[in-house]
């Protein structure tokens, strides 16, 4: 089976400025997490969807929203980019059953905001 | 709430065995997780262990869990250059969130 795939890999934007990112799961994986990467703050959860419906939330602010479509596929947008967006943004693609669920990251895709 | 913690960095020289630690705190977590993370790139899954166990070996690796501490070590034998990255140890909680650590820099010396 193919791995989960992040695109694109790089971005840069500017301040103000919004942003999407897509990321499409393992084939049969229901369930899409994200996650942000920081020097600073290390790995933090965003959100997790599961069938089309956010399930999760971590601690973000609302300018994170994402949406998942029918065929699991993912996409995280960012509005009114801040410096401190800057970060490597990490997908993860698991079953969403009880159980193990392990979870297998994409590549990510490295955001710098300018 | 949940927190994990884990040595900054590891030096070891190539052929010795690596041992990394990890302490979490989410009694309630069902599996561990570690990941192995290569400069510039995304989060290798190396293995899990399921919390009702104190042991799982996958060829070079293996993995102790002392539930009574809340410790998680991974022993990776026969260190190589090639096994010089970041690792990441990660617990799970009901919601099926990871709370990963700050991370391990693994430098294997020649």
């Amino acid at each position: 089976k193919a791995g989960v795939t992040q695109t694109p890999r790089y971005l840069i934007k500017t301040r103000g400025q919004q942003v999407t990112l897509s990321c499409s799961p393992i084939s049969g994986h229901r369930s899409v997490s994200w996650y942000q990467q920081t020097p600073g703050q290390g790995l933090q959860f965003l959100f997790e969807y599961f069938s089309e419906t956010q399930r999760n939330k971590g601690n973000f602010p609302g300018r994170f929203s994402g949406r998942q479509f029918s065929n699991s596929r993912s996409e995280m947008n960012v509005s009114t980019l801040e410096l401190g967006d800057s970060a490597l943004y990490l997908c993860a693609s698991s079953e969403g059953l009880a159980g193990t669920d392990t979870q297998y990251f994409g590549p990510g895709t490295r955001l710098t905001v300018l | 709430g949940e927190d994990v913690e884990q040595s900054l960095f590891l030096s070891v020289r190539e052929g010795d065995s690596s041992v990394i630690n990890c302490t979490y705190t989410d009694s309630s977590s069902t599996y561990l997780y570690w990941y192995k993370q290569e400069p510039g790139a995304g989060l290798q899954l190396l293995t899990y262990i399921f919390s009702n166990m104190d042991m799982k070996q996958d060829q070079r690796l293996t993995v102790l869990l002392n539930k009574k501490d809340k410790h998680l070590s991974l022993r990776i034998a026969d260190t190589q250059t090639g096994d010089s990255a970041i690792y990441f140890c990660a617990e799970i909680d009901s919601a099926r969130q990871l709370t990963f650590g700050s991370g391990t820099q693994l430098t294997v010396l020649p």
